[in-house]
């Protein structure tokens, strides 16, 4: 399988804290990306990452990708309790995309 | 900011009919993508399409489903003969190849109920 696995798989946190998620993968990939989602609702586009890069920042995010480890990590710092969401990364492979089952992110007021 | 926009946002169908979901990519995008995610589990890719044709498919993607863009605006997902397993979460998606790179645009989804 060529897919993203996140870890861990749900994270608890206080508000104002950092949250730390991770993606494996198992084949050279393109880019990879995280997404967010909120219970039942749709996929939103965090950041995306290319193979040529180590480090991204957005906001309160910040990606790494090592790709000779073929792992990612998504930091959140300073949490807030509107971070509550499911995380995905999502691995290019050519044209297709592979979602990992994503880490449940629950932050407590 | 354009956007992948999907009709309906809920479907609720009897076991057995036939649902059309809908989809419309960015406008200069000519990737075109349907994936699936069953309530509480991952994003399944179901099928590329690209050319009026379809590009890969998953093994989910068996023959009762089938994509088409009937114009130059609509990408569509049809379910011949749905089954109870078919209720999920339909996600659309677009992109276009910027050197070689996919960076691909995902709708709000249409929440597929079959009962």
């Amino acid at each position: 399988s060529q897919q993203g696995e996140e870890d861990p798989q749900a994270l608890s946190i206080q508000e104002g804290e950092n949250a730390t998620m991770n993606c494996s993968y198992k084949t050279s990939i393109n880019n990879l990306q995280w997404y967010r989602q909120n219970s039942g609702r749709g996929l939103v586009h965090l950041i995306l990452i290319r193979s040529n890069e180590r480090e991204k920042h957005s906001g309160r995010l910040r990606v790494t990708l090592d790709t000779s480890k073929k792992s990612s990590s998504l930091l959140i710092t300073a949490s807030r309790a509107a971070d509550t969401a499911s995380y995905f990364c999502a691995t290019e492979y050519g044209q297709n995309f592979v979602f990992g089952p994503g880490t449940r992110l629950s932050v407590l007021p | 900011e354009p956007e992948v926009t999907q009709t309906p946002s809920h479907q609720v169908t009897q076991m057995g009919q036939e649902v059309i979901l809908r989809c419309v990519p960015i406008s200069n995008h000519l990737y075109f993508y349907w994936y699936r995610q069953i309530l509480g589990q991952k994003v399944e890719f179901l099928v590329s399409f690209y050319n009026n044709e379809i590009s890969e498919k998953s093994e989910i993607f068996d023959d009762q489903f089938s994509v088409e863009r009937p114009d130059g605006s609509n990408f569509t997902l049809k379910i011949r003969s749905t089954k109870l397993e078919d209720s999920a979460m339909y996600f659309c998606a677009s992109s276009k190849e910027t050197s070689g790179i996919y960076e691909q645009y995902f709708g709000p989804g249409t929440r597929l109920t079959v009962t």
